[in-house]
């Protein structure tokens, strides 16, 4: 039981390239959602899901595509990146409700994106 | 999803219980409050959850008033482990999102 798998854990673009973050969770979780948190920020929503083929936007969207397929993974796909994208990912999967199989998300370890 | 207010910055004593209150005074009755907390730069780490009952878990204590308007995370016997930023979160139970505030750094001291 790996949990929640971010890669590349740190990657350096040029200004207008794209890429995708990768997210994969074992758990068999509904819900996964993508944060950004730039420097001495909170957490900020990008996207979310939930459940496979059901994706919406959250705070801060702009910028980013996400796809859902499969239950287990959530990538996000950066169109064309700009050094305000400069950030660290985190990405997190949750059961849906409050019930007895809640135990609240599970983050990634993040992807730390740096662009120039 | 109603909007939470926490200190900026709280610091306790090793030790010493740690006693982080939130403030949510427009919460709707089938709001969950929810706490997290991030170390440094690792993903946030779920701590605890409620909606009106207290709740104690082998991490932490949640004290909710009986008006719903407020709570408080204890950390019984905080170390300097527990240093980090703690974040409390409204939630309705259906919500898909987590929205995060700017939380409350708390410093553990020696």
């Amino acid at each position: 039981n790996a949990g929640v798998t971010q890669t590349p854990k740190f990657q350096v673009l040029k200004t207008g390239q794209s890429m995708t973050l990768q997210c994969a969770q074992d758990m068999n979780h509904e819900y996964m959602s993508w944060y950004r948190q730039d420097p001495g920020m909170g957490l900020r929503l990008i996207h979310y899901s939930v459940g496979a083929g059901i994706t919406d936007q959250g705070e801060v969207p702009n910028g980013y595509n996400v796809s859902r397929s499969t239950t287990e993974d959530f990538p996000l796909r950066l169109l064309s990146a700009a050094p305000s994208q400069t950030s660290v990912y985190f990405c997190a999967s949750s059961y849906s409700g409050t019930g007895n199989r809640y135990y609240g998300y599970t983050f990634g370890s993040g992807t730390r994106l740096t662009v120039v | 999803d109603a909007k939470t207010t926490q200190p900026p910055s709280m610091d306790c004593a090793e030790g010493r219980a740690a006693n982080l209150p939130c403030n949510h005074s427009t919460i709707s009755g089938n709001e969950y409050v929810y706490w997290y907390r991030q170390i440094h730069s690792q993903g946030p780490q779920y701590i605890i959850h409620g909606l009106k009952n207290n709740e104690t878990n082998e991490m932490a204590s949640l004290i909710i008033t009986e008006d719903r308007k407020s709570s408080t995370l204890i950390l019984p016997h905080a170390t300097l482990r527990d240093t980090a930023v703690y974040y409390c979160i409204a939630r309705f139970a259906s919500s898909y999102k987590l929205i995060f505030g700017s939380g409350t750094r708390l410093l553990v001291r020696p």
